[in-house]
């Protein structure tokens, strides 16, 4: 089964201390997404990228969050100098093209939870 | 903006009971609803949608019908089953954006043997 993989499952960071969160959408998908889930809620879109562009940012991105996808497949999120409010899971999802089937449908991977102590 | 409210759990029902789980939802134009479910340990699944009024969308024995008059889209199975305890989650995607899925905040679920 080749799903959304993402990488590390799990992160204990210290704060001050930067992390990057890798994700491996589904090899056709050209649609890729970041969320992030608090305890108890639903997931919160963070951003998007088509192919290697990133179309649409999230006001909850702030300015220690970046977001890449330099090749159009793979997409790094990092976090610099991070908060305690910074933990969370982390979700990434991707989609097919618009002008294929099920292009309604993205597919989320496990998620990067991440705990700043 | 778009959101979505759904109905706060935890809900805890016997096997084989009826179960509803209630959502709503306010958006521009018109969005396309999903039930998300999450089971223990795994990632967001997605479980059914439906694009346009008057849809059902199904699934595992799930259903759920888009009622654009009353802005709902209830979650309902007939018979639940231990193996569906898991966190449901309704979502909206809207007409205007070829990105974001805005989710509710869950119900978790779990079913008494």
């Amino acid at each position: 089964d080749t799903g959304v993989s993402q990488d590390p499952r799990h992160k204990i960071t210290k704060r001050g201390q930067n992390v990057t969160f890798r994700c491996d959408p589904i090899s056709e998908h050209n649609r890729l997404y970041w969320y992030r889930q608090t305890l108890g809620q639903g997931p919160e879109f963070l951003t998007y990228f088509q192919n290697e562009a990133q179309l649409e940012k999230s006001r909850l991105l702030s300015d220690r969050f970046s977001a890449e996808r330099p090749k159009g497949s793979f997409s790094t999120l990092e976090i610099q100098r991070t908060e305690q409010g910074d933990s969370a899971m982390y979700l990434c999802a991707s989609s097919p093209e618009w002008d294929r089937g099920d292009q309604e449908t993205q597919y989320f991977g496990p998620g990067t939870r991440l705990l700043v102590l | 903006g778009d959101s979505v409210t759904q109905m706060e759990g935890p809900v805890t029902l016997s096997e084989e009971a009826f179960l509803t789980i209630n959502c709503t939802y306010t958006a521009t134009g018109y969005p396309s609803l999903f039930w998300y479910v999450q089971y223990p340990g795994e990632g967001l699944q997605l479980l059914l949608k439906a694009t346009k009024a008057d849809d059902k969308g199904s699934n595992k024995g799930f259903e759920a019908t888009y009622r654009k008059e009353t802005t709902s889209f209830h979650l309902e199975k007939g018979s639940v089953q231990v193996s569906d305890s898991a966190v449901y989650f309704c979502a909206l995607r809207s007409y205007s954006s070829a990105s974001k899925i805005i989710f509710g905040s869950g119900t978790r679920l779990s079913i008494r043997p």
